[in-house]
Parts: C-alpha cells; sequence; structure tokens
C-alpha cells in the first residue's frame, strides 16, 4: 500500500521567511502528485500538482515544488512567505493504477508578522 | 457556481444512532470521495466511487455505508459500529479523465459530534 510522509508537522515562520516542507511517498510506480492547502475557515484547495513533465511545478500564491523521482520526493517551496500562507498543507500522492489518493498528516504553518 | 455542498455542517448523535452525511455536486464528476480528518492525522480515506452504482472501500471503511445512486450525490452513512466517530467528514469529487483529472474539489465539510 502506498503511504506518504510529511515530516513537518508544524511551522512556524517570520514573514520573509523561506519555507520548505518535506513530502516523501512509498510508491514505486507512476504517480500523480499534489500539494493541497487549507486556509483558517475555508476549503481544502488544491495548492498545485505534478502529473509528468518538468519536475518543478508552480502553483498559486508563489508556490513551488519539485519532484525528484529517485528521492520519491514531491518537496514544497516558497522564497518568502506572508502571513496569508498562514495554513495547513496537505502532500497527497495517487498512483495511475488506483482510483485513490493517498494523503500526509498534514503540516501546520503560522507565519508571523 | 459549481461546487460540492454537504450537510449538515454540525451534527449531534447519541451513541448507538446511526447518522446519514449528504454530499452533492454540480460538477459532473465521474468520481466522489469521502475521507475522515482527525487533529494530526491528515486525511484518511472511508469509501471512494468512481462510476454510479459501484463503489469501493478505502482505508477506514469499517463502521461506515454509501451508496452512489445518482452521479450527483453519495451519502455516508456512520453507523453505530463505527467505533469513534466524533470527527469531521470531507466529501471530494474529481474528474477521472482530461487535464483535470485526479484533481480533488472538496466540500466545506461536516463535523459529527457523538454524545
Amino acid at each position: 500500500a502506498q503511504s506518504v510522509s510529511q515530516h513537518n508537522h508544524h511551522v512556524i515562520l517570520s514573514e520573509a521567511a523561506s519555507l520548505e516542507l518535506g513530502c516523501n511517498y512509498s510508491y514505486g510506480g507512476t504517480v500523480n502528485l499534489f500539494w493541497y492547502v487549507q486556509y483558517p475557515g475555508q476549503h481544502l484547495q488544491l495548492l498545485l500538482k505534478y502529473f509528468s513533465g518538468d519536475p518543478l511545478v508552480k502553483g498559486i500564491k508563489g508556490f513551488e515544488a519539485e519532484f525528484i523521482k529517485s528521492k520519491f520526493s514531491f518537496n514544497l517551496r516558497k522564497p518568502s512567505v506572508q502571513w496569508s500562507d498562514t495554513a495547513e498543507y496537505f502532500c497527497a500522492v495517487k498512483n495511475t493504477n488506483a482510483g485513490k489518493s493517498t494523503f500526509g498528516d498534514g503540516t501546520t504553518l503560522t507565519v508571523k508578522p | 457556481d459549481g461546487g460540492i455542498t454537504q450537510s449538515p455542517k454540525y451534527l449531534f448523535r447519541k451513541e448507538g444512532q446511526n447518522v446519514t452525511l449528504s454530499c452533492e455536486q454540480n460538477l459532473n464528476h465521474d468520481a466522489m470521495y469521502w475521507y475522515r480528518q482527525d487533529p494530526g492525522q491528515g486525511l484518511r480515506l472511508i469509501y471512494y466511487s468512481q462510476i454510479v452504482n459501484d463503489f469501493q472501500k478505502g482505508d477506514i471503511a469499517e463502521g461506515y455505508s454509501v451508496s452512489r445512486e445518482k452521479k450527483e450525490s453519495f451519502p455516508l452513512t456512520v453507523t453505530s459500529a463505527q467505533k469513534n466517530p466524533t470527527a469531521f467528514y470531507l466529501c471530494a469529487s474529481s474528474l477521472r479523465t482530461g487535464s483535470g483529472a485526479n484533481v480533488l474539489t472538496f466540500g466545506a465539510g461536516s463535523r459529527l459530534t457523538v454524545l
């Protein structure tokens, strides 16, 4: 069974600091990779996704993620965080032969103004 | 606007009672999903359905049941057999093909509390 591991449960940063959230998965086949974000009081929504092609993908609000196949990783990055980035971030993996996505435990990001 | 509607938003239940959570989507998505969200445990898949009249168990299906009689609707019943039902329940849907395939759209969630 596939699994997803997010390394940080809670990250606290000051505004303008750089962000990197780790995500590793266990499935060895072809995968679709996602980061979802849940802002306070809002629905979970897609931040960015990787299906194929360029392993560096860009999402909304200046976020990007890099797929490193050899490391089974899909880390999320942002060069300079803002207070409005305070949210919970979830990494998810879907193997292309299965009908379901598996989520990590989530990382709560708190950005101090 | 297209989206997913979950109801009720908050629900209280006595032990031993079954309760049904509603999920309706007008996105014309083929696939629908139910996840359970607990603090520190992320989202865990309960059931999913890729087409009408068909559904599969997810990772934590025990004590839950679903039906998929219409494309737009995927209700979840939390039965009295579910030992720890107090949780936040999220419904999601997705396309199965095309450029938006497998991207989940989520509802606002239903919070169930067992008294």
